[in-house]
C-alpha cells in the first residue's frame, strides 16, 4: 500500500531552537494534514494543506505542501516545552472513493528546558 | 465541545470475548473513521464511513466489523478478541470525505 516516510524519527532539543521534519511519498497527495499527539490521548489537527505550494503558519507552526506534492514539511520556531509530543503528517489523495489518510510514523519531539 | 467521544476509554478481555468500541461525534461529520496505533506503525485504518449508511473496509479489517448507526454514531465490534488485536484504538471524523479527520482520545484496549 501507499507509505509515507516521515523524517527524523525522534528530535532532542533545546527549548529556544528551532525544528524541521518532513515527510516524503512516492505516491502524489491532494491533502497533506500534520498532528500533534500527547501521551494518553488522540492526534490533534495543526495544519492542514490543500494546494501544492501552499505555505501555511498556525502561531509558531509552518508547514509547507511540496510542489511536486510528494512531500511536505513542518517548522517550529522557537521550541517550548509543550511542544513535546508526537508529530504525525497525513496524505489523503482526495479521491471520491476510496480516499484514506495515510499516516507516517512520527517524529518523537523532546525539548530540554 | 465534546468532539468525538469514544467510550469506554480502557478495557481488558479475555481471547475469544466480544466487544463493542463506541463512537459519537457532535459536529455533524458526514465521515467517520476507524484506526488502530501500534508501536511503531502509526495509525492503521480499520474500517470507514463516508456517509451515513455506507461503511467500508480499510487496510487492516480482518477480525472487526462495524455498523454506523446514524449520522452521529459509529460502532466497532470485535467478535471474537485475540491477543494480536490489543492496541489503541482511535475513531475519527470528518466534515465530508477528503477534509481533514478530528479524532477522538482512543480506547485502549488489551487482550489476554
Amino acid at each position: 500500500g501507499q507509505q509515507l516516510n516521515q523524517s527524523p524519527q525522534s528530535m532532542f532539543i533545546q527549548e529556544g531552537e528551532d525544528v524541521s521534519m518532513n515527510c516524503t511519498s512516492s505516491s502524489i497527495f491532494n491533502t497533506w494534514l500534520w498532528y500533534k499527539q500527547d501521551p494518553g490521548e488522540g492526534p490533534v489537527l495543526l495544519i492542514a494543506l490543500y494546494k501544492a505550494g501552499e505555505l501555511t503558519s498556525n502561531g509558531r507552526l509552518t508547514a509547507q505542501f511540496g510542489i511536486t506534492r510528494k512531500d511536505s514539511f513542518l517548522n517550529i520556531s522557537a521550541s517550548i516545552p509543550s511542544d513535546v509530543g508526537i508529530y504525525f503528517c497525513a496524505g489523503q489523495k482526495g479521491e471520491t472513493s476510496g480516499s484514506r489518510l495515510t499516516f507516517g510514523e512520527g517524529t518523537q519531539l523532546t525539548v530540554n528546558p | 465541545n465534546a468532539g468525538v467521544t469514544q467510550t469506554p476509554k480502557f478495557q481488558v478481555l479475555k481471547t475469544g470475548q466480544s466487544m463493542t468500541l463506541q463512537c459519537a461525534q457532535d459536529m455533524n461529520h458526514n465521515s467517520m473513521y476507524w484506526y488502530r496505533q501500534d508501536p511503531g506503525m502509526g495509525l492503521r485504518l480499520i474500517y470507514y464511513s463516508a456517509s451515513e449508511g455506507t461503511t467500508d473496509k480499510g487496510e487492516v479489517p480482518n477480525g472487526y466489523n462495524v455498523s454506523r448507526l446514524n449520522k452521529r454514531e459509529f460502532s466497532l465490534r470485535l467478535e471474537s478478541a485475540a491477543p494480536s488485536q490489543t492496541s489503541v484504538y482511535f475513531c475519527a471524523s470528518s466534515e465530508a470525505f477528503d477534509l481533514a479527520q478530528h479524532f477522538g482520545d482512543g480506547t485502549r484496549l488489551s487482550i489476554l
